[in-house]
């Protein structure tokens, strides 16, 4: 079974710029969140899709942030413009069942300068 | 207050010691628990789930208390490849992370 895949692994981009981070849950899991964690704090989350439709996207810093979950599938998050602050790692995660453990990719580096 | 904290360690033990640490979380509601790992600059990975009646998984021993709202994992027979980041996990239908213990396995 494949895991959970981020694409890229790595981005470095200028302040102002906008980049987009790709997110391939395992088959089947209709959850699939993304986190994200700078330097030195905890993992924090950002939100939550239960197939295509948004369940809660509370933890958004703010609409720079935009993501998307067409057909249930694979997911993107859109950084437009890129801050400073925004440098950290976002992970993405699926899980079959809301109460189930969460799988994670990778994670996407992102470093804006 | 933060909706799980833990104990950040670091935690120095030597092989073969045993370790134990704590975390705590505020939303007595909270319905399923959970310890990840967390190696330097990789993904979490679960490590164990927390079940309500405390849980083994070969030299790791979870335990959960409600009523005074934490959770807790013990290593046994603490290997080198031990040393990482233990996450505690809560679940309230929008997974808390705590910030980490960090546990360094010394030979």
């Amino acid at each position: 079974e494949a895991g959970v895949t981020q694409f890229p692994s790595h981005s470095v981009i200028e302040k102002g710029q906008t980049v987009t981070l790709r997110c391939d849950p395992i088959s089947g899991h209709d959850n699939l969140y993304w986190y994200r964690r700078v330097m030195g704090k905890e993992i924090k989350f950002l939100l939550h899709f239960v197939k295509e439709s948004k369940q809660d996207e509370s933890g958004m810093p703010n609409n720079r942030f935009l993501a998307e979950r067409t057909g249930g599938t694979y997911s993107t998050l859109k950084v437009q413009p890129a801050e400073l602050e925004d440098s950290g790692v976002y992970f993405c995660a699926s899980s079959q069942s809301l109460d189930g453990p969460l799988h994670f990719g990778n994670g996407t580096r992102l470093t804006v300068t | 207050r933060k909706e799980v904290e833990q104990d950040p360690g670091p935690f120095n033990v030597p092989e073969g010691a045993t370790v134990a640490f704590n975390c705590t979380y505020s939303n007595s509601a909270s319905q399923s628990f959970f310890w990840y790992r967390q190696d330097c600059r990789k993904e979490p990975k679960l490590l164990m789930s927390v079940y309500s009646s405390g849980n083994e998984d070969g030299r790791f021993t979870a335990q959960l208390n409600r009523a005074s709202q934490y959770i807790s994992l013990l290593i046994r027979d603490s290997k080198l490849s031990d040393s990482a980041t233990y996450l505690c996990v809560v679940n309230d239908y929008k997974l808390s992370f705590g910030a980490g213990t960090t546990v360094t396995v010394r030979a």
